[in-house]
This record gives C-alpha cells, structure tokens and sequence, in this order.
C-alpha cells in the first residue's frame, strides 16, 4: 500500500487566500516531505519536517506533523497564480531506505 | 550543474520490444530511485538503490529491471514492453530518505 494520501485531491482557491492540503500516512517515519509539479515537470522539493518536530515554516508555506494521528498538513498562506500545481506529500519511513509518494493534490490558484 | 538528467524524454515502443532508460546524477548522491506516474495514481516506487551495486525492489517492479554499476547511474530496463508500462517515469537521487531528493524531468514511454 502507498504511503502518503493527499486530502483533498483538488482545490481551487482565489489568489490572496490560504489554501490547505492534508496527507495521511500508514507506518512510523524518519520524516516527511512535501513536493510541488508543475504541468509536465519533475517534482521539485519544498520543505521537510522530521518525526520529532511540530511545525515548520519556509517563506509562505507552513507545514504540520501530527503523528499520533499520522497526518501532515501544508498551508500556502496568501496564494498565487504561480501556485497552481500538484503537490505531493512523500515519507521516509522508519527502518526503511524508501521514499514513498502519495496521490498528490491539485491545486488551482484563480487570479 | 546538470543535477538528475534523464533520457531519453520521449520514447514510443512497440509491445514486445526492450529499452532502457538512463538516469545520470552529478551530486554524488548514494540514493537513487526510479518512479512512475499515472493520472490518479501519484508516484510509484518501481526500484531503488542506497549504493553502486546494489538495488532494491519497490512497489511495482514486475516487468522492469534495473543496475546500478556507477554511483552516478542509474539504468530501467523494460526486456518485453507492453501497454500497461505506458506512463511518465521519474529519476530522483539524494543522499538518504532523510533529505530532499531531486528529481530528473521525466521520460514520456509510450507503449502501443
């Protein structure tokens, strides 16, 4: 089974607003990553945050780790039209040398 | 500073027939990973490898091999193509699953 499920799938948002995406995990992990695509390119790495932290921010992005619920969630806080993109969550499970992908949200940002 | 370089980009295959594709990084990285994508399916691990010579399977290895007799190489191997291996593939390398990973710009295969 796939580590990592994006929820929502697809969201839409007007530039200037917050837009929010959720992951969901299965197994104990070193760390999780978020990732964004462009339409037709290779992911590009946004932000990582490890098994012991909380919270991290970069720039306009904020990420959370909860992992007694084994949940992530990454806010792009006031959005813009060069957002839109898909956005993957991936994690480094623990006692393992993979790094798994979710589905990936689709994200919109209407200017 | 090339990063992970793919080819090729494009590639169309009669079923039945072999290809390999390449996957070159400049980073010294020790991890490398091959994936593909699929339109509702995310990314799916298909093999990896922590080191030269070695190599693990992933999610979805059937039908593909792979070697890894560089560090900066990374080979996927289709023997007999078919259909269902339609699909974007990605390179990625990074030091460990502990940090980021960079990812090549995709190899489009189609298989008809």
């Amino acid at each position: 089974s796939q580590q990592g499920e994006e929820d929502p799938q697809a969201l839409s948002t007007q530039e200037g607003e917050n837009a929010t995406m959720n992951c969901s995990y299965k197994t104990s992990i070193n760390n999780l990553q978020w990732y964004r695509q462009n339409s037709g390119r290779g992911l590009v790495h946004l932000i990582l945050i490890r098994s012991n932290e909380r919270e991290k921010h970069s720039g306009r992005l904020r990420v959370t780790l909860d992992t007694s619920k084994k949940s992530s969630s990454l806010l792009i806080t006031a959005s813009r039209a060069a957002d839109t993109a898909s956005y993957f969550c991936a994690t480094g499970p623990y006692g393992n040398n993979r790094l798994a992908f979710g589905k990936g949200n689709q994200v919109v940002v209407i200017p | 500073n090339a990063g992970v370089t793919q080819t090729p980009k494009f590639r169309v295959l009669k079923t039945g027939q072999s290809m390999t594709l390449l996957c070159a990084q400049d980073m010294n990285h020790e991890y490398m990973y091959w994936y593909r994508q699929d339109p509702g399916m995310g990314l799916r691990l298909i093999h990896y490898s922590v080191g030269e010579g070695t190599t693990a399977k992933g999610e979805v290895p059937d039908g593909y091999n792979v070697s890894r007799l560089k560090k900066q190489n990374f080979l996927l191997g289709l023997e007999s193509a078919a259909p269902s291996q339609t699909s974007v593939y990605f390179c990625a390398s990074s030091y460990s699953n502990r940090v980021e990973a960079f990812f090549g710009q995709g190899t489009r295969l189609t298989v008809v």
